[in-house]
């Protein structure tokens, strides 16, 4: 696709439950950004990848976030244990290469909801 | 820690107004600082940006002002239409910190026809 894809576009799950979130990014990009936009903490910088490599994750609000990246390509998001705190918008961007000034594109987001 | 400050949350023009969105830093590393457009239920889509070795940057009605003393950057908006009704957000990255944003808490502008 042209864009930054993100699936699910909505999850509600109960709390305690483990969810996935999926993100695409566009074509040829090599770096991939997550970002959590909530009420209460705006947007929020989590992880990012260079290719398959992660290579900061102090990021992640706390061990029950992981994050992978394989091939190059589609990047999984995954939460443990969800809190009710986890509810959020989570947000994927990508850009060509990781290096400052080069655009990030973001999807439209996954809207979590804990129940 | 808030690293970039926002002003104001919200703000309300007639159409044909420009309104001015602020933003003040604190990391004196940041070297490039963004500015992006969201929409409701979509993710954030980039305006213009500029670095710090300019003070000002235009991109058709869109201009940023950036004051590197001051630690302070601004976004005007020229002829304001009500399409440009959205949240609008500042950001700023580094270079050691590769190209990981740290944004402002955003503007909803409202723009009255």
């Amino acid at each position: 696709g042209a864009g930054v894809s993100q699936s699910p576009s909505n999850k509600v799950t109960e709390k305690g439950k483990d969810v996935e979130l999926r993100c695409d990014p566009i074509s040829g990009h090599t770096a991939l950004y997550w970002y959590r936009q909530s009420l209460g903490q705006g947007l929020e910088f989590l992880i990012y990848f260079q290719g398959n490599s992660a290579p900061d994750k102090s990021g992640l609000p706390s061990d029950r976030f992981s994050a992978e990246r394989t091939g190059g390509s589609v990047s999984t998001l995954t939460i443990q244990r969800t809190q009710q705190e986890d509810s959020a918008v989570y947000l994927c961007a990508s850009s060509l290469v990781w290096q400052v000034g080069r655009p990030q594109h973001f999807g439209d987001g996954t809207r979590l909801s804990i129940l | 820690q808030q690293q970039v400050k926002q002003s104001p949350q919200s703000l309300i023009v007639q159409k044909g107004g420009i309104p001015i969105i602020n933003c003040a830093y604190e990391n004196t590393a940041f070297d490039y600082f963004p500015w992006y457009q969201q929409f409701p239920g979509k993710g954030p889509a980039l305006l213009i940006a500029i670095r710090p070795d300019v003070s000002e940057k235009k991109e058709g009605r869109f201009t940023i002002s950036f004051n590197k003393s001051a630690k302070q950057f601004s976004l005007h908006i020229m002829d304001s239409q009500p399409g440009d009704s959205a949240t609008y957000f500042c950001a700023a990255s580094n270079t050691n910190a590769g190209n990981m944003l740290t944004f402002g808490g955003g503007t909803r502008l409202m723009v009255k026809p």
